[in-house]
């Protein structure tokens, strides 16, 4: 059974910085595109990092760009979000997502989540 | 930015009814627009992908339809597990936007 689970959230103060991880299991990681996807407290879903398979291309939502920096790992099935200058407002729970080969960008696979909390 | 519009925000639904869910783009992304199923405290569930096709294991029931900047997610007829919020998200150009969500609950 495909699984990905998320590590690395926690409370941090504004200003400072966190790396969530990614652990991907029962799929060939090293072939799939992944993507971030967030979720702050009662609200909707915003996408935030997008990484190809081999990670030469990636893309960033403008909310995130500059403060975040996705990655991934190959050899060790891990997939990576290292955030700096956390503000407020990137307080959400934070999902790693997997898109399909056969559909461009929807998210077939999702962690279940971990929660950051930025806050004083 | 592609905005993706959703309506209504929610809806009282009872079990059998037909439902019906509308996803507006702010311009044309073609058919790459998917939908997804949230339960409270859970990761979304994917359900429909490329606009119509239902992802594997997702019931007939299911079925989404639309191109262009206008489509819909139909449940033929609701059961108890499908209150739920759903969510239509844009996969044409980054950033992939998502829709503020349509709340299905019980009447």
């Amino acid at each position: 059974e495909v699984l990905l689970v998320e590590s690395g959230g926690g409370l941090v103060q504004p200003g400072g910085s966190l790396r969530l991880s990614c652990a991907a299991s029962a799929f060939s990681f090293s072939v799939y595109e992944m993507n971030w996807v967030r979720q702050a407290p009662g609200k909707g879903l915003e996408w935030i990092s997008y990484i190809s398979s081999s990670g030469i291309t990636i893309y960033y939502a403008n909310s995130v760009k500059g403060r975040f920096t996705i990655s991934r790992d190959n050899a060790k099935n891990s997939l990576y979000l290292q955030m700096n200058s956390l503000r407020a407002e990137d307080t959400a729970v934070y999902y790693c997502a997997r898109a399909p080969g056969y559909s461009r960008n929807s998210f077939d696979f999702w962690g279940q989540g971990t929660l950051v909390t930025v806050s004083s | 930015d592609i905005q993706m519009t959703q309506s209504p925000s929610s809806l009282s639904a009872s079990v059998g009814d037909r439902v019906t869910i509308t996803c507006r783009a702010s311009q044309s992304i073609s058919n790459y627009l998917n939908w997804y199923q949230q339960k409270p405290g859970k990761a979304p569930k994917l359900l429909i992908y490329g606009a119509s096709s239902l992802q594997s294991e997702v019931p007939s029931r299911f079925s989404g339809s639309g191109s262009g900047t206008d489509f819909t997610l139909t449940i033929s007829s609701m059961q108890p597990e499908d209150f739920a919020t759903y969510y239509c998200q844009q996969s044409y150009t980054t950033p992939y936007t998502f829709g503020q969500g349509t709340k299905l609950e019980i009447k």
